[in-house]
């Protein structure tokens, strides 16, 4: 069985430039959450989808922004891009939404220049 | 809030030996706590989930330990190997699902 997926592994962008990073989870979890880490630090929660619709957030401005679709794939968008978003941004997949096990994608590396 | 701390932030041991790897959080409200490694720019590869019902989980060299009481994890590494060299993270879930983490311990094994 595939484990999650994210793309792309690798861009970079200039700030102020908008940017989508996509996560398919595995085949039969319903629930997505969104990470970012930055380096040296422990991954910050950003977002949580279950049944396409957002049943938690973090401590993110309001640029951060994402949706799931309903085959369960997520979209994490973010607006007005600054330095400081520069980071590793990973994508969680689990059976529900309570604490079940979490499964993590190999993550979208993202350099803001 | 919840918060999980990790120490050391950094350890060196040579090959072979037996170690301890510290997690602390200040919420025992938990539900479960997991153990992850990460290698150097790579996503997150789960090690052990304990439930929060249970006090260890083993999976050959590891052995992980809960006391949800005293607010601690410990992840023990027997027999170290340099192939055992990653970033060590610990975690623990909320009611929703949410996750919050260490900053990790990056340990280092040589050989």
């Amino acid at each position: 069985d595939a484990g999650v997926t994210q793309s792309p592994t690798h861009l970079i962008k200039t700030r102020g430039q908008h940017v989508t990073l996509r996560c398919s989870p595995i085949s039969g979890h319903k629930s997505v959450s969104w990470y970012q880490q930055v380096l040296g630090q422990g991954p910050q929660f950003i977002f949580q989808y279950y049944e396409k619709e957002e049943r938690g957030r973090g401590n993110f401005p309001d640029r951060f922004s994402a949706r799931q679709f309903p085959n369960y794939s997520s979209e994490l968008n973010v607006n007005a891009l600054l330095l400081g978003d520069s980071a590793l941004y990973l994508c969680a997949s689990s059976l529900d939404r309570g604490p079940t096990e979490a499964f993590f994608g190999q993550g979208t590396r993202l350099t803001v220049v | 809030k919840q918060e999980v701390t990790q120490i050391p932030a950094a350890l060196s041991v040579p090959e072979g030996e037996n170690l301890v790897l510290n997690c602390s959080f200040t919420d025992s409200a938990i539900y479960n706590l997991q153990w992850f490694r990460q290698d150097p720019g790579k996503g997150l590869t789960s090690l052990l989930l304990i439930q929060s019902s249970q006090r260890e989980q083993t999976s050959g060299r590891l052995n992980a330990s809960l006391d949800k009481s005293s607010g601690r994890s410990t992840l023990y590494i027997a027999a170290s190997q340099p192939g055992d060299s990653a970033t060590y993270l610990c975690a623990v879930y909320n009611q929703g699902g949410k996750l919050i983490f260490g900053q990790g311990t990056e340990l280092s094994v040589k050989p």
